[in-house]
């Protein structure tokens, strides 16, 4: 199958700093990237829907100003966690498609942000 | 509301057994409904996806699930559990107008020597 890889897999920051994620689709270009949230012994909760040239696509209750995402080229989205705080700490899982949500989704394995 | 209810939090059963993880989930249409695996220091993987169709769905290592409409459910089933299905099961539905996806809360399953 499809590989998508993320990175970082681990990263702790201090309060009030930045945080880049990316997420790249290594064998295949994807038309959409997504973005997901998991809180512990959670489920996942939809972000974003990201498209390459274009605006990100927000789910309600997510501040896009708060979670920055570019979808520079069919291989990349980054999502940037802006002046992070404690409660930003999560594990953020993204996926790739060629398509919409309804189709095959390849996700990546994750990143775990501790805000201290 | 739309949702999606994994009743069972934590499954253990032993190799060789088999295995049934519930779901059922609440939408004003039918949904298209998945089920991913997720094992840990991994993405998560489709076993399964129905759209339309045949009920009995099959998927990969050994995975079938049965959409019933009358109750609103997709569960997954297992014949015989091996040690490294051991992991995290999701159920997940997107709306009829390819929007709108949800999870449930997963159910982690245990397998027993």
């Amino acid at each position: 199958g499809a590989v998508v890889s993320q990175h970082p897999s681990r990263v702790i920051c201090k309060s009030g700093t930045s945080v880049k994620i990316e997420c790249r689709s290594l064998d295949f270009q994807a038309t959409t990237m997504f973005w997901y949230r998991q809180f512990p012994k959670q489920s996942l909760m939809l972000m974003a829907t990201s498209n390459e040239g274009s605006k990100a696509t927000y789910e309600q209750g997510v501040e896009k100003d708060k979670f920055l995402i570019n979808h520079a080229s069919l291989t990349l989205s980054t999502l940037t966690v802006t002046s992070a705080h404690p409660e930003d700490s999560s594990f953020y899982i993204c996926s790739a498609a060629i398509g919409s949500l309804a189709d095959t989704q390849y996700f990546g394995p994750g990143t775990r942000l501790t805000v201290l | 509301a739309q949702s999606v209810t994994q009743p069972d939090i934590h499954i253990t059963v032993s190799e060789g057994a088999s295995l049934e993880l519930r779901c059922n989930y609440s939408y004003g249409a039918t949904p298209y409904l998945f089920w991913y695996v997720q094992s840990p220091g991994q993405g998560l993987q489709l076993l399964l996806k129905y759209f339309s169709g045949d009920t009995l769905v099959q998927g990969i290592k050994g995975f079938e699930a049965e959409f019933k409409r009358s109750q609103s459910s997709f569960n997954l089933r297992k014949p015989s559990v091996h040690g490294s299905d051991a992991a995290e099961y999701f159920c997940a539905v997107v709306g009829y107008n390819n929007n709108d996806m949800r999870f449930g809360a997963g159910t982690r399953l245990t397998v027993k020597p």
